[in-house]
């Protein structure tokens, strides 16, 4: 079993949607979850980090974090042409990082 | 402000020659260095990371190491190149346990 699983895609929403993005992890000692962004030959940029359970919103973007389903999600609201990019899960794991194989979002206008 | 400075942008070698990165972080001391690699179409897999000069632990056995002569310092090092280590190579820095920060990255073709 991979340690952090997300659904490769594409997900495909309309400009001005909401895109649900899903991952799962199977530590459960993990304590801090991440979503970075990664446009196509680019490094990733952190989004959002939350450690929680519930929900943590900046600006257009929710975190939701369940640790008893062992199930992290990231909410994109009004979604944008701009937005269109690889969405990765991150799982902090003692001193690393680990990262889901991340999810393909294409929003058309 | 801290920044992660990672040279060269694009590289281009052939099968069996040596390969150094260099990524370095200003504005920091003792950050948690790491050296991660995307092949092509795939996810990130951890390489090396390091909390502390000359602490270095290895996540996958293959014929690259890496090294941290100094503080803010990290190489990733291979003494001869195969066609399997074409990737993109990204290092990432945290001061602690959160907020890692990649660099640019390095694109690596080996031919």
């Amino acid at each position: 079993q991979k340690e952090v699983e997300q659904n490769s895609g594409p997900l495909s929403v309309p400009e001005g949607a909401i895109a649900s993005l899903n991952c799962t992890y199977s530590d459960r000692g993990s304590q801090s979850f991440f979503w970075y962004r990664q446009y196509s030959g680019k490094s990733p940029e952190l989004i959002m980090f939350i450690y929680s359970n519930g929900d943590k919103e900046d600006g257009r973007f929710t975190a939701q974090l369940n640790k008893a389903s062992q199930y992290v999600s990231l909410l994109i609201r009004d979604s944008q042409p701009s937005d269109s990019a690889t969405y990765l899960c991150a799982v902090r794991v003692a001193d690393k990082l680990i990262f889901g194989t991340g999810t393909r979002l294409q929003v058309f206008p | 402000s801290q920044t992660i400075h990672q040279w060269p942008a694009t590289l281009v070698q052939p099968v069996g020659s040596p390969l150094s990165l260099e990524c370095t972080v200003e504005g920091t001391s003792n950050p948690n260095l790491y050296w991660y690699r995307q092949a092509a179409g795939r996810g990130l897999q951890l390489l090396f990371y390091s909390v502390g000069i000359g602490q270095i632990s290895s996540e996958v056995p293959q014929n690259l190491s890496a090294s941290r002569p100094q503080d803010r310092q990290f190489i990733l090092s291979s003494k001869k190149l195969l066609l399997s280590d074409s990737g993109f190579y990204l290092c990432a820095w945290t001061p602690g346990l959160d907020g890692y920060t990649f660099g640019s990255g390095t694109r690596l073709t080996v031919v």
